[in-house]
Order: structure tokens, then sequence, then C-alpha cells
């Protein structure tokens, strides 16, 4: 069974709207993390944010945002008045305290921002 | 501080020729990991390190890969012999596990192409 599942596989929107990123995720574990990477065209990952699952605030860094709720085991990503250069594959990863340092990546998020 | 550090950044081979991809993590992290990314089956973990020993290699494909942590700053996945269906990028990525941090921090990737 997937663990963590991105059901949106492409998405395109224009410049300056706003676009969301669904993210669900599967665990029996008490304790875990959840993350967000991008993979640029230029192919490297980078590190986005990271939440672990005590701590279901809501971050917002500049344009982005993360909606992390339990209750429907969801750790969404919103981008703000998106821009070309947020167009990039978005994935999110869990990874349980009981599988060690394993992660779970989602399929990824294909995001096109059109100018 | 340098991140993870992965050569050769393209590699390029025959079928049947040997294949080394190389890696160094960044310093004080313990935790290491190998991983594959196709279009067809997305990123898959390969292998992790903990402490230079392997803990998980279920991913690893078959006998033709191996992977080695002689110390604590550089592993090596080989591919011996190389196939086609082996064509990929290839990414190494590190963490210090035992505190809450757990991020894993990727390298830029080996693209590999096997002709």
């Amino acid at each position: 069974a997937q663990k963590v599942t991105q059901a949106q596989t492409e998405i395109s929107v224009v410049e300056k709207e706003d676009v969301t990123l669904d993210c669900v995720y599967e665990t029996r574990d008490t304790t875990y993390y959840l993350f967000w990477y991008k993979q640029p065209p230029s192919g490297e990952l980078v590190f986005l944010i990271r939440r672990n699952s005590f701590d279901e605030q809501n971050e917002i860094s500049g344009r982005y945002s993360w909606n992390f709720q339990k209750s429907t085991s969801s750790f969404n990503f919103t981008i703000t008045a998106s821009q070309v250069v947020d167009s990039a594959v978005y994935f999110c990863a869990l990874s349980e305290r009981n599988t060690g340092n394993q992660f779970y990546f989602g399929t990824g998020t294909s995001l096109t921002v059109i100018p | 501080d340098a991140g993870v550090i992965q050569s050769p950044r393209h590699e390029v081979t025959e079928m049947g020729q040997e294949v080394t991809l190389r890696c160094k993590p960044i310093s004080g992290h313990n935790s290491l990991f190998w991983y594959r990314q196709t279009m067809m089956r997305g990123l898959e973990l390969l292998i992790y390190f903990n402490n230079n020993v392997p803990i998980d290699d279920s991913g690893m494909p078959e006998d033709r890969f191996s992977a080695k942590m002689p110390n604590a700053s550089f592993s090596t996945l080989k591919i011996q012999p190389s196939e086609p269906r082996d064509s990929a990028v290839y990414f190494c990525a590190s963490s210090l596990e035992g505190v809450r941090e757990e991020t894993q921090y990727f390298g830029p990737g080996t693209r590999l192409l096997v002709l």
C-alpha cells in the first residue's frame, strides 16, 4: 500500500495564481515526520520543510505555506502568487520513527507555472 | 558548509561494463542513503547505512548491485555488469540520526546511461 499519495500528477497554473499541492499519508506510528522536497528542472532535490507529528501548527515561509491536518492525514503545500521559478516536481515524504530513517516518497506532482 | 557530494555527475557506459558511483555525505551525518529515480518507478530507496553499517538493502534490485561504506565520509554504489535498464539518476542522501532532525539532504545525483 502506498504510504504517501500525491494524487495530482501534473498541475499547470498561470503566473500569480495560487496553487495547492495535496499530500495524503498513511501510518500507524504516533511519531512520524513529514517532508516536502522540490526538484527543479536541473534535477537536484531541495529540502523545503520538515514537520513532526506532534506539531500541527501551520507553517508559512514567504510565498510557501503548509497545512498539516492529522484528522485527514494530509500535509498540503500551497504556493501563493506563483512564479515561473516555482516550476518543478514536488515530492511529499513520510518518515516513521519505528522504521528508522526510511523515507517513503510520494510519486510527485509536476507543477508548471505559465508566464 | 559543503553538502552531499556525488561523483561523477554524468556517466555513459556500455552494457556489461562496471559502474562505480561515489558519495561523500555531509560531515557529521551518520546515516547515508542511496536512491534511484526513473520515470517509471519514481524515487526508490536502494540501501541505507547507519554508522557505516548497512541497515536495509531490500531495495537493491539484484546481485549486480552492491554498496559499501568503508568509513563515515565515503560510500560507493557499484553495478557489475551494467544493463540498459539500470539507466537512471542515482541520488545519495545523508542525515543525522538520533536527534529529532532526521532530514535527508540530497546530493546532486549521478545521471547514468547504459547503452
